[in-house]
């Protein structure tokens, strides 16, 4: 079955960066778009970036753009987002998402992890 | 960017009651419109995409219709295991948004 585990979650201080790892497993990982989203606490979703199943493309919210970046390692079957000048605003739970995709039905968000919280505060 | 705005933010319905969310952008989608199902503490889950394709898995007591800027998400019959927040999602350009998402309980 589809799995997909978010980990390296933790506190960081403004300005500070971190690096979230993805492992996914039961499906194949080199095939698929991956996504990042957020939740801020008591929010709702807003989601961060995507990248294309061989890293031709990625895409970026305005939010994020220019101090995240998304990665991912086919062979590892591993998905990153390297986090960098975080702010308080960039406290939330990050979940990484497979992203579904046909000419008909455009993109959408079939499995999820279960989430990293990330909280930036001094 | 596309706003995409739900209504109600919260209704209380019974058991058994059929329940309507609306979800609508502000520019025209076509189809291109998701629903996911978030319980508390838990990561969303997928319910229905292209605006009335129903995931596999999820109960037929969920639908989804509507096209261009105004959608609707149904429970034919409210269980307790529907409580959750309801977000509807925009695929048509990035930034890929969501709506403020509706939460549902039971009276």
């Amino acid at each position: 079955q589809v799995q997909l585990v978010e980990s390296g979650g933790g506190l960081v201080k403004p300005g500070g960066s971190l690096r979230l790892s993805c492992a996914a497993s039961g499906f194949s990982f080199s095939d698929y778009y991956m996504s990042w989203l957020r939740q801020a606490p008591g929010k709702g979703l807003e989601w961060v970036s995507y990248i294309s199943s061989s890293s031709t493309y990625t895409n970026y919210a305005d939010s994020v753009k220019g101090r995240f970046t998304i990665s991912r390692d086919n062979a590892k079957k591993s998905l990153y987002l390297q986090m960098n000048s975080l702010r308080a605003e960039d406290t939330s739970v990050y979940y990484c998402a497979r992203v579904q995709y046909t000419s008909s039905t455009r993109y959408y968000f079939d499995y999820w992890g279960q989430g990293a919280l990330v909280t930036v505060s001094s | 960017d596309i706003q995409m705005t739900q209504s109600p933010s919260s209704l209380s319905a019974s058991v058994g009651d059929r329940v309507t969310i609306t979800c609508r952008a502000s520019q025209s989608i076509s189809t291109y419109l998701n629903w996911y199902q978030q319980k508390p503490g838990k990561a969303p889950k997928l319910l229905i995409y292209a605006a009335s394709s129903l995931q596999s898995g999820v109960p037929s007591s969920f639908s989804g219709s509507g096209s261009g800027t105004d959608f609707t998400l149904t429970i034919s019959s409210l269980q307790p295991e529907d409580i959750a927040t309801y977000y509807c999602q925009q695929s048509y350009t990035t930034p890929w948004t969501f709506g403020q998402g509706t939460k549902v309980e039971i009276k």
